[in-house]
């Protein structure tokens, strides 16, 4: 299909593993994103990675690639409070100025007790 | 820091007015975006730019229109608002070629009464 797809919403304890699924479509996309968005805010660029990496870690965040199932998830370790948000996966097709970042839906992270 | 400046956060229009949106984006960046926003939605392309005075229609054209005269400004145009158009609108720059993803503004929530 054309769409980024994502699912709607996950809950999670604090202190626990957050992790955020995403299926791409485009086999020949060349770099994938994480956004983050906060209550009443724009879109903030929280990771990336390029389409012939499998893993990128960055502090608490990890990001696998699976380019075979077109496949990204985002792992938040250690889930606090501050980490509720809505995330978008996306992915850019192509290499040149012209090209355009797709975007998921998006998938709200509620953070319980 | 690339800052993307949209000139509202809230605005309340009546049904049938002209309604302007502005973006100024401070980075010499080539690319403009606009998008709506609405729950379940994701985000939708409403129309992009790729250079001074170049509009291209996005997937949700229908009732805006745009206007980019100099770089760094790319207005969003609602000819006659109608409460359909009551969403968060977002803009976003970006230099276009390479890893370089989306520089998103802060939104403008528009309410069209």
């Amino acid at each position: 299909g054309e769409d980024v797809e994502q699912s709607l919403f996950l809950s999670v304890r604090e202190g626990d593993s957050s992790v955020i699924n995403c299926t791409y479509t485009d086999s020949s996309s060349t770099y994938l994103y994480w956004y983050k968005q906060e209550p009443g805010a724009g879109l903030q660029l929280l990771t990336y990675i390029f389409s012939n990496m499998d893993m990128k870690q960055d502090q608490r965040l990890t990001v696998l690639l699976n380019k075979k199932d077109k496949h990204l998830s985002l792992r938040i370790a250690d889930t606090q409070t501050g980490d509720s948000a809505i995330y978008f996966c996306a992915e850019k097709r192509g290499y040149s100025s012209a090209s355009k970042i797709i975007f998921g839906s998006g998938t709200r992270l509620s953070i319980r007790p | 820091d690339v800052k993307v400046t949209q000139s509202s956060r809230y605005l309340v229009k009546r049904t049938g007015e002209k309604v302007f949106l502005e973006c100024v984006q401070d980075m010499d960046h080539e690319n403009m975006f606009w998008y709506r926003q609405d729950p379940g939605l994701g985000l939708r392309l409403i129309y992009f730019s790729y250079d001074v005075k170049m509009k291209e229609k996005g997937d949700i054209p229908e009732g805006y229109s745009v206007s980019r005269e100099k770089k760094e400004r790319f207005s969003l145009i609602l000819e006659s608002a109608s409460t359909n158009q009551t969403s968060m609108y977002l803009c976003a720059s970006s230099p276009g070629k390479g890893i370089y993803g989306y520089t998103f503004g802060s939104g403008t929530r528009l309410t069209v009464v």
